[in-house]
């Protein structure tokens, strides 16, 4: 069956510390990978997302991903995080072909202090 | 404004209630989606819509319909509420299905509680 998980469920970080979110995906042909953001009381919005050519994406506010297919990996990274990054993150893959379903992970809510 | 916007935002039913939730986009996209939020769970979807008049199941459609006769429009009914179905539910809509267009535009949610 497909599936997406998060390893990490909570994650709390002082700022300027480096972050890594792992998001690993289940599934036996092409898909497209994103991580959608929620920050408290907002929508759920896009950071980034991956389709193809280079496996390393960066996306707003300074995060970025690599897509390492041979692990089925899709890390979510930030070097150095803000107080206003805290939110929760979530992994979504969608197969390339067939439905089109979108397939989230449960989630990591990450709280940075100041 | 332009975006997804959906109602209630807040909503108390009782056991065995019919509740409809609505969702409603005004970039005229094609897909719409509603999804349902839960701790442990994450996002996990309960019906798409590639057009008007035309829906599909997701992941956990049981106790739930939709319909979509217009296409800005992609209400969610929940027939006969149960406790089990209290949970935040997020639609989403996308402009069409390309690698360009894959990404979703969520609403705000509906938090629902069964009682």
């Amino acid at each position: 069956a497909q599936s997406v998980s998060q390893h990490n469920h909570h994650v709390i970080l002082s700022e300027a510390a480096s972050l890594e979110l792992g998001c690993n995906y289940s599934y036996g042909g092409t898909v497209n990978l994103f991580w959608y953001v929620q920050y408290p009381g907002q929508h759920l919005q896009l950071l980034l997302k991956y389709f193809s050519g280079d496996p390393l994406v960066k996306g707003i506010k300074g995060f970025e991903a690599e897509f390492i297919k041979s692990k089925f990996s899709f890390n979510l990274r930030k070097p150095s995080v803000q107080w206003s990054d805290t939110a929760e993150y979530f992994c979504a893959v969608c197969p390339t072909s067939g439905t089109y379903k979108y397939i989230f992970g449960t989630g990591t809510r990450l709280k940075v202090l100041a | 404004d332009a975006g997804i916007t959906q109602s209630p935002r807040y909503k108390i039913t009782e056991t065995g209630r019919q509740v409809t939730l609505m969702c409603h986009q005004t970039w005229s996209h094609s897909y719409m989606f509603w999804y349902r939020q839960d701790l442990g769970h994450g996002l996990r979807l309960i019906y798409y819509s590639a057009a008007a008049d035309i829906t599909d199941k997701g992941e956990v459609p049981d106790g739930y319909v939709v319909s979509r006769s217009k296409t800005e429009n992609f209400p969610l009914t929940l027939e006969s509420a149960t406790r089990s179905q209290t949970s935040v539910y997020f639609c989403a809509s996308s402009e069409h299905w390309t690698e360009l267009s894959y990404e979703q535009y969520f609403g705000p949610g509906t938090r629902l509680t069964v009682t």
